[in-house]
């Protein structure tokens, strides 16, 4: 069965500092991964997402995420911290192939950003 | 595109009572997903639908839950009887061919 963890439920930064945001995963395929950003009283936006190709991917907002298959991680970072990125973040998973389109969510991480 | 549209945005009712959540996914898109979200569970995948045909829907909880699509443009979700166990964020999502899903804001129901 696949599955997302992401570690920590809650982190806290100051604005400008660096974001991190954890994502480990378990897929016996190759996985899509994606990170999904809520703000307050919103639906999920998409931040970015890793199919094929480069491991490295670039979102908006500034976001990126790197897959690293021998890690089963897909962690998402952000140089410096802006107030406007305080949301709550899901990491999911999608297996690639095929026509099953579901989507396996972590817990999500909220991100609290200090002025 | 006005994007996924859900309604109501809020529903209060009474323990016993009959709730219909309703959903209209974006034009084109084939795929729709119903996922409740809730503190304790996060984010839960309900069902899904493939060209208006239920693919998947081993997330529903219990036979209290229906979900219907009669067309490209529309889907309901119902419960029937509700209880308070129910209250939780209700999402609508749409995509297009597996694609990236698009979500609507969600009807944030509570059940008395």
């Amino acid at each position: 069965a696949q599955s997302v963890t992401q570690l920590g439920s809650h982190v806290s930064v100051s604005e400008g500092a660096l974001v991190l945001l954890r994502c480990n995963y378990s897929s016996s395929v190759p996985p899509y991964l994606f990170w999904y950003v809520q703000y307050p009283n919103q639906g999920l936006q998409l931040l970015l997402k890793y199919t094929t190709g480069a491991t490295l991917v670039k979102g908006i907002n500034g976001f990126e995420a790197e897959f690293k298959k021998s890690e089963t991680s897909f962690h998402l970072t952000k140089p410096s911290a802006h107030m406007s990125d305080a949301a709550e973040y899901f990491c999911a998973l999608e297996n690639s192939g095929g026509s099953n389109y579901k989507l396996t969510f972590g817990k999500g991480t909220l991100l609290t950003v200090n002025p | 595109d006005a994007g996924v549209i859900q309604s109501p945005r809020h529903e209060v009712t009474e323990m016993g009572q009959e709730v219909t959540l309703r959903c209209k996914p974006i034009s084109g898109h084939n795929s729709l997903f119903w996922y409740r979200q809730t503190m304790m569970r996060g984010l839960e995948l309900l069902i899904y639908f493939n060209n208006n045909v239920p693919i998947d829907d081993s997330g529903m909880p219990e036979d209290r839950f229906s979900a219907k699509m009669p067309n490209a443009s529309f889907s309901t979700l119902k419960i029937q009887p509700s209880e308070p166990r129910d209250s939780a964020v209700y999402f609508c999502a749409s995509s297009l061919e597996g694609s990236e899903q698009f979500f609507g804001p969600g009807t944030r129901l509570t059940v008395l």
